[in-house]
């Protein structure tokens, strides 16, 4: 079983849909989780950090659920440029050390 | 502006062939880190760096040597490529180990026939 899993999709979406993703970890004792966003061929950036109280950031929101060990993240009023591959990232003692452990990520495609 | 540098961005070599990627920050981070990135299988550390002269492996680490004699530049170095090394390599830098915020550099595509 991977330590962070993420459906692959892709999902497709029209323009100003409302898209939900989950993500699910496997180590209880994770301490921090992310969002990061990467375009093809690019290297990963910082969409949002994740808090156990959610978060919010424009048009994206983040949750944590702890005790079901998934983080979601809801992207409403979707548009082109959000297309992309959404990556779950957590940090978590891992053989002896903490380290962030990245799932495979989730495609999105928003289309017009 | 901040940035985490990494060189060459393409590279094609035959197996056998010692190369070097190189990689730097600017922004007077301790930690750094290298991953690579294949289909299916995510980003997985090789190799990390708490700070100057100390460096541990990650997942990856069988292939690849690194070194950390500066804190701004952390090289991922490999002695013998094999075609299994071919893949997309990310070089990273944090303030601390799983910091929020970890920068990427623009990332290495290495293909090794």
């Amino acid at each position: 079983r991977k330590e962070v899993e993420q459906d692959p999709g892709p999902f497709n979406v029209p323009e100003g849909a409302t898209v939900a993703f989950n993500c699910t970890y496997s180590n209880s004792a994770s301490q921090s989780f992310f969002w990061y966003r990467q375009d093809c061929r690019k290297e990963p950036k910082l969409l949002m950090s994740v808090y156990s109280s959610g978060n919010e950031d424009g048009r994206f929101t983040a949750q944590l659920n702890r005790a079901s060990q998934y983080i979601s993240l809801l992207i409403r009023d979707s548009k082109l440029s959000d297309s992309a591959t959404y990556l779950c990232v957590v940090n978590m003692f891992n053989t002896g050390r903490r380290a962030l452990t990245f799932g495979s990520g989730t495609r999105l495609q928003v289309q017009p | 502006e901040a940035q985490v540098t990494q060189n060459p961005r393409y590279l094609i070599t035959v197996t056998g062939k010692k190369l070097t990627v190189t990689c730097s920050q600017n922004m007077n981070h301790e930690y750094m880190s290298w991953y690579r990135q294949d289909p299916g299988l995510g980003l997985r550390q090789i190799y990390y760096s708490m700070n100057v002269e100390v460096t541990d492996k990650g997942d990856v680490p069988e292939g690849y040597k690194v070194s950390r004699k500066e804190k701004r530049n952390f090289p991922l170095i490999l002695e013998s490529p094999s075609p299994n090394q071919t893949s997309l390599y990310f070089c990273a830098s944090s303030l601390t180990q799983g910091a929020v915020g970890a920068f990427f550099g623009q990332g290495t595509r290495l293909t090794v026939v």
